[in-house]
C-alpha cells in the first residue's frame, strides 16, 4: 500500500517524559509536514521539511524537534511534555510544497 | 481577524440534496485552495484542489473559486448518508512554501 503510515497510533503518558512519534511515506514525495489537532479540531502547522531542509518552522515551543534522516521519514520528538500537549499529531507528505498534502492516520498523544 | 473562515454548522440536508459549504480566505496572494473531509476519529482525505478561478468537478463534487471574493465553495450534489462528516477549507499562504492554513471546518450532517 502506498501510503503516508505513523507509530505509534495510541500514545499515553505522564508529564515530563520525552517521547518520539515516527512518520514514513512511500509516495515518493520530497516534502514532509507535522500538524497538530487540538480538542476543538483546529489543524495547525507546526513544521515542514522538503528534501530533509526544515522550511517552516512555526512558533511551537523549543521541546518539539523534528528530524528527518531521509526524505521518506520524519520524526517528532518532544521533550518534557505537558498537559498542553494532548492532541491529535498528523504528519503530511507532498510532491512538492506547492501541491496537495496527504496526510497519515494521526497519534493521538494523551498526557496524565 | 482568521486567515481562513468556515461556518461550523451543523450544515444538515436530506439526502438526494445539495450540499453547499462556503469558506473566505484573508490573503489575496493565495494561489492554492483544497478541501479536505474528516471522518471522526480519522485523518484528513483530500477531497479536491483548485488553482484558478470558475468551477471544478469531480464526480459529485464542484469546487468553485472566486479570489477576486477571496472565497471558495463546496457543491455536494445527491448527498449521501455516508458525506456526513467534517469538511476542511486549506488556503497556502503567498509568498513562500506551502504553508497551509486550514479552517476550522463545517460539519455536515446527511440525513435519511
Amino acid at each position: 500500500d502506498t501510503a503516508v503510515s505513523q507509530t505509534p497510533k495510541y500514545l499515553v503518558t505522564q508529564m515530563g517524559n520525552d517521547k518520539s512519534i515516527k512518520c514514513e511515506q512511500n509516495l515518493g514525495h520530497d516534502t514532509m509536514y507535522w500538524y497538530k489537532q487540538d480538542s476543538k479540531k483546529f489543524l495547525k502547522i507546526m513544521f515542514s521539511y522538503n528534501n530533509k531542509e526544515l522550511i517552516i518552522n512555526e512558533t511551537v515551543p523549543n521541546r518539539f524537534s523534528p528530524k528527518s534522516p531521509d526524505k521518506a521519514h520524519l520524526n517528532l520528538h518532544i521533550n518534557s511534555l505537558e498537559l498542553g500537549d494532548s492532541a491529535v499529531y498528523f504528519c503530511a507528505s507532498s510532491q512538492d510544497p506547492t501541491v496537495e498534502q496527504y496526510f497519515g492516520p494521526g497519534t493521538r498523544l494523551t498526557v496524565t | 481577524q482568521k486567515e481562513v473562515e468556515q461556518n461550523s454548522g451543523p450544515l444538515s440536508v436530506p439526502e438526494g440534496a445539495i450540499a453547499s459549504l462556503n469558506c473566505t480566505y484573508s490573503d489575496r496572494g493565495s494561489q492554492s485552495f483544497f478541501w479536505y473531509r474528516q471522518y471522526s476519529g480519522k485523518s484528513p482525505e483530500l477531497i479536491m484542489s483548485i488553482y484558478s478561478n470558475g468551477d471544478k468537478e469531480d464526480g459529485r463534487f464542484t469546487a468553485q473559486l472566486n479570489k477576486a471574493s477571496q472565497y471558495v465553495s463546496l457543491l455536494i450534489r445527491d448527498s449521501q448518508p455516508s458525506d456526513s462528516a467534517t469538511y476542511l477549507c486549506a488556503v497556502s499562504l503567498s509568498g513562500g512554501y506551502n504553508k497551509l492554513i486550514f479552517g476550522a471546518g463545517t460539519r455536515l450532517a446527511v440525513h435519511p
